[in-house]
């Protein structure tokens, strides 16, 4: 069974709106942390943001925030105010346990439109 | 700019041949891991070594290896190379405590001819 889902391959939003890229899991370890990694046309896989399975507040870094739903194991990014550079792939990734490995979703391209 | 440096950037080699990918991770960090991007397997975790020592392995096959130096710097060693090993390589490093975030170099890009 897929242990990260993302169910939209790929998505186009209008400049200066909201983005909600999806993301579901699958784990029986109530200790775990969930990752959003951005992976531009260029190559890098660059962090954006992080989840810990025990964190009361959904996590927040400047426009990106995680919208965590634990009981329907969903880790949605909220993208807000998108921008031309928010083009890119977009992976929803997750640890498990004390295993330090990450495992990593297929991935949703993000085309901003101007 | 994550602080974590790879080397080479691209590399082209043929079939059989033998690679030697490098990897220096951020300033303070013990922790290296690599992974394998390729585009019918998407990203996989390879194997992670901490201050010197195997910690992890994935589905990393026979034909590679990997080792961390002293000074921390990691080489991932792909041999007996095949076509279907063209991919991205990327490196990550991190602290070492499974909560803290694994930050990515750039990559090197594997094609083997």
């Amino acid at each position: 069974a897929q242990k990260i889902t993302q169910t939209q391959p790929g998505m186009f939003v209008q400049e200066k709106e909201a983005v909600t890229l999806d993301c579901t899991y699958d784990t029986s370890d109530p200790s775990y942390g969930l990752f959003w990694y951005k992976q531009p046309s260029s190559g890098e896989m660059i962090f954006l943001i992080y989840q810990g399975s025990y964190d009361q507040q959904n996590a927040t870094e400047g426009r990106y925030s995680l919208n965590f739903q634990k009981a329907r194991k969903s880790a949605n990014l909220v993208i807000s105010a998108s921008q031309l550079g928010d083009s890119a792939m977009y992976f929803c990734a997750m640890r498990e346990g004390r295993d330090d490995k990450i495992i990593f979703g297929k991935g949703t391209r993000l085309h901003i439109l101007p | 700019d994550s602080g974590v440096t790879q080397t080479p950037k691209h590399l082209i080699t043929a079939t059989g041949q033998r690679v030697t990918l490098r990897c220096s991770p951020r300033s303070g960090d013990l922790s290296v891991y690599w992974y394998q991007q390729s585009l019918d397997q998407g990203l996989q975790f390879l194997i992670q070594y901490y201050n010197g020592e195997e910690r992890a392995k994935g589905n990393i096959l026979e034909r590679f290896s990997a080792q961390q130096f002293p000074d921390l710097h990691s080489e991932l060693n792909l041999s007996s190379l095949e076509l279907g090993d063209s991919a991205l390589y990327f490196c990550a490093s991190s602290v070492g405590n499974p909560q803290e975030t694994q930050y990515f170099g750039p990559g090197t890009r594997l094609l083997v001819l």
